[in-house]
């Protein structure tokens, strides 16, 4: 049973515009979450991250949001470039990942 | 050179073969993983090791075991293979200190025939 969920397999965007990606939990013990990204035969890299006592971290472009009492994060790139083109992985600090959405940003 | 190296990158193999993964860092993190990504699964933790001493099975570890020979070093084995741990396996570290990300190595595509 799969306690980091990202229902969205997909998702494609022009470029410039905001990409949103989502993730949904189900133990509200999870008290801190990361958001990987992946470029093909290349292993995760680290993009940014949020502790449970906040509802938002900015870096850049990215923002990740969490709201604790509806069990949902996500990430907002803005503005979306095509170099953003990967699959984006939510992950809790208890080793456990989300099954990943692909972004495709289109020039 | 990269931080987190997987040997081999790619490998074939036929069912009942042994086979080993191996994963070496250079970062001098404590802490080494073993993950499974299969399509529509994400990645799932099979092995992690917080310390030499330390190995603890994760939520996918049967038909696997591991080896941590030294802080670098972090190998995974299949036993017995069988086609249905044909994935592409990531190696990863971290810090031991609280809530740090993990550093993953590129992976090592495994088929199994």
């Amino acid at each position: 049973d799969q306690q980091v969920k990202q229902n969205s397999p997909s998702l494609s965007v022009q470029e410039g515009r905001i990409s949103i990606l989502n993730c949904d939990y189900t133990n509200s013990m999870f008290d801190y979450f990361l958001w990987y990204k992946k470029y093909p035969a290349e292993g995760p890299t680290f993009l940014i991250s949020i502790s449970s006592i906040k509802d938002k971290n900015e870096d850049g472009r990215f923002t990740v949001f969490l709201n604790k009492s509806a069990k949902h994060l996500s990430l907002h790139i803005v503005p979306s470039q095509p170099g953003d083109s990967a699959v984006y992985f939510c992950a809790t600090n208890d080793m456990r990942f989300g099954a990943g959405t692909r972004l495709t940003v289109k020039p | 050179d990269a931080d987190v190296t997987q040997t081999p990158r790619n490998r074939i193999t036929k069912t009942g073969k042994r086979i080993m993964l191996e994963c070496s860092q250079t970062k001098g993190h404590d802490r080494m993983y073993w993950y499974r990504q299969d399509p529509g699964l994400g990645l799932r933790l099979i092995y992690y090791s917080f310390d030499v001493k330390d190995i603890n099975k994760g939520e996918i570890s049967d038909g696997y075991s591991v080896s941590r020979q030294a802080q670098a070093k972090f190998s995974l084995s299949l036993e017995s293979a069988i086609p249905n741990q044909t994935a592409l396996y990531f190696c990863a570290t971290s810090d031991r200190s609280f809530n740090q990300p993990q550093h993953f190595g590129d992976g090592t595509r495994l088929s199994i025939l």
